[in-house]
């Protein structure tokens, strides 16, 4: 199993264009979630999913959009990115309890 | 608003030490309290997940009790290596669907 897999590692964007992360689970999993990790700050929940066809705002969904058309790919997309998008996000999918994370897109906008 | 809180915020101790470090979280509608380990670099990785009031794990050097009725955690670490230098996590989880609410992080650091 690959487990969790996120692409791309890096990406700078400028500010007001798009991009959609990628994010990939071979488990089976029926629930997937995206954070986002700023220095300081704890891991921020941005979107997740209980299945295929659902998706519920988590903590901080604002500038962002996902969809969860399959059970393994969960992408979540920028639409017009702003600075303070600036941010670590991790992917991360769980069956009950233990979540399950992906290494991580690094994104900088400016 | 939910809040978990970890502290201290980082910790440096020497090679062989033990040491332990605190999760608070609320202690109403509790379902599970998560612990991960955070390498500098890499993705988190779960160490534990507690669920019962007096729940005490362990993985190695690394043990882990809970009470849920005052919503408190904590972890320990019995002769700390090098390599438990990391960033550990604590995450509340309230109800059965509840997502993770996470703490900042302890951020371990242990000299050779």
């Amino acid at each position: 199993n690959a487990g969790v897999t996120q692409t791309p590692k890096f990406r700078i964007l400028k500010i007001g264009q798009s991009m959609t992360l990628q994010c990939t689970q071979d488990m089976n999993h029926n629930y997937m979630y995206w954070y986002r990790q700023d220095p300081g700050m704890g891991l921020k929940l941005i979107y997740y999913s209980v299945g295929a066809g659902i998706t519920d705002k988590g903590e901080v969904p604002n500038g962002y959009n996902v969809s969860r058309s399959t059970t393994e790919d969960f992408p979540l997309r920028l639409e017009l990115a702003a600075p303070s998008q600036t941010s670590v996000y991790f992917c991360a999918s769980s069956l009950l309890y233990e979540q399950y994370f992906g290494p991580g897109t690094r994104l900088t906008v400016t | 608003i939910l809040n978990v809180e970890q502290s201290p915020q980082s910790l440096h101790v020497q090679e062989g030490d033990s040491t332990n470090f605190t999760c608070s979280f609320p202690s109403s509608n509790f379902y599970a309290l998560h612990w991960y380990r955070w390498e500098t670099a890499k993705s988190p990785e779960a160490l534990f997940v507690m669920t019962l009031n007096g729940d005490e794990k362990k993985k190695g050097r690394i043990s882990a009790t809970l009470n849920t009725k005052e919503g408190y955690s904590y972890l320990y670490i019995k002769g700390s290596q090098p390599e438990d230098s990391a960033t550990y996590l604590c995450a509340f989880q309230g109800g059965s669907q509840g997502n993770l609410i996470f703490g900042k992080g302890t951020k371990l650091s242990v000299k050779p």
